[in-house]
């Protein structure tokens, strides 16, 4: 199994909503990923897990909040968005770190639309 | 600095025909990878090559071949006879080692048209 799976693929929420994104993964690898995609733009990374751990916080705003519950979910809490964190959200996984050739696999992305 | 760029914003190619998408990157630490990344409308990142910044050889996959030329910083993209389903966007990414990190710089993409 070599994919990486999200839900939902799109969600439509209020500024006062919460909401999560989901993404799984089961080919044991260690480190997952999200990023912000907006449109006509290149993935922005948001965090980064390794072994569970939050390895890395790209200073993103705390109304997002991840969470790994284990070493093949992770989840995106979302809480009092704004309109222009509307984007494709995107998971992504991959062996772990360290290595320059650590092959990052995405999912199909969540399309968010705050209103 | 930008550590990626793409300099072609949109990419024309007939079918069948070769096409070659630009890639150079910046970076100061020896060890690095460079990715290529095919994004069609629906959205998901498809992972297409890998260059080491150590491999002597070109990296192949396919149609795809990467055009890695060390010394001029460049990490090109060619696809060979290309098809209507490579219409897409194409990122070009690269890790550094040494940094610790596992971020991936994407470039800005090109948006590749194949026209029948």
């Amino acid at each position: 199994d070599t994919e990486v799976t999200q839900t939902p693929k799109h969600l439509v929420m209020g500024m006062t909503n919460k909401k999560s994104l989901k993404c799984e993964q089961h080919m044991g690898h260690r480190a997952m990923y999200w990023y912000k995609q907006k449109a006509k733009k290149p993935p922005e990374l948001m965090f980064v897990y390794s072994y569970e751990k939050l390895s890395i916080n790209e200073s993103v705003p705390s109304r997002f909040s991840p969470e790994c519950p284990n070493s093949s979910l992770l989840n995106l809490h979302l809480h009092a968005l704004q309109p222009e964190d509307s984007a494709l959200y995107l998971c992504a996984s991959s062996r772990g770190l360290g290595s320059s050739y650590n092959e990052q696999f995405f999912g199909p992305g969540t399309r968010l639309t705050v209103l | 600095a930008q550590k990626i760029t793409q300099t072609q914003p949109g990419m024309f190619v007939q079918e069948k025909e070769a096409v070659t998408l630009d890639c150079t990157y910046d970076t100061s630490d020896p060890s690095y990878g460079l990715f290529w990344y095919k994004q069609p409308s629906s959205g998901e990142m498809i992972f297409l090559i890998y260059q080491g910044s150590y491999d002597q050889q070109n990296a192949t996959e396919g149609r795809y071949s990467l055009n890695f030329q060390k010394a001029r910083k460049s990490a090109n993209l060619v696809i060979s006879a290309s098809q209507l389903g490579d219409s897409a966007m194409y990122f070009c990414a690269m890790r550094e080692v040494q940094t610790g990190a596992n971020n991936l710089f994407f470039g800005t993409g090109t948006r590749l048209t194949v026209i029948p």
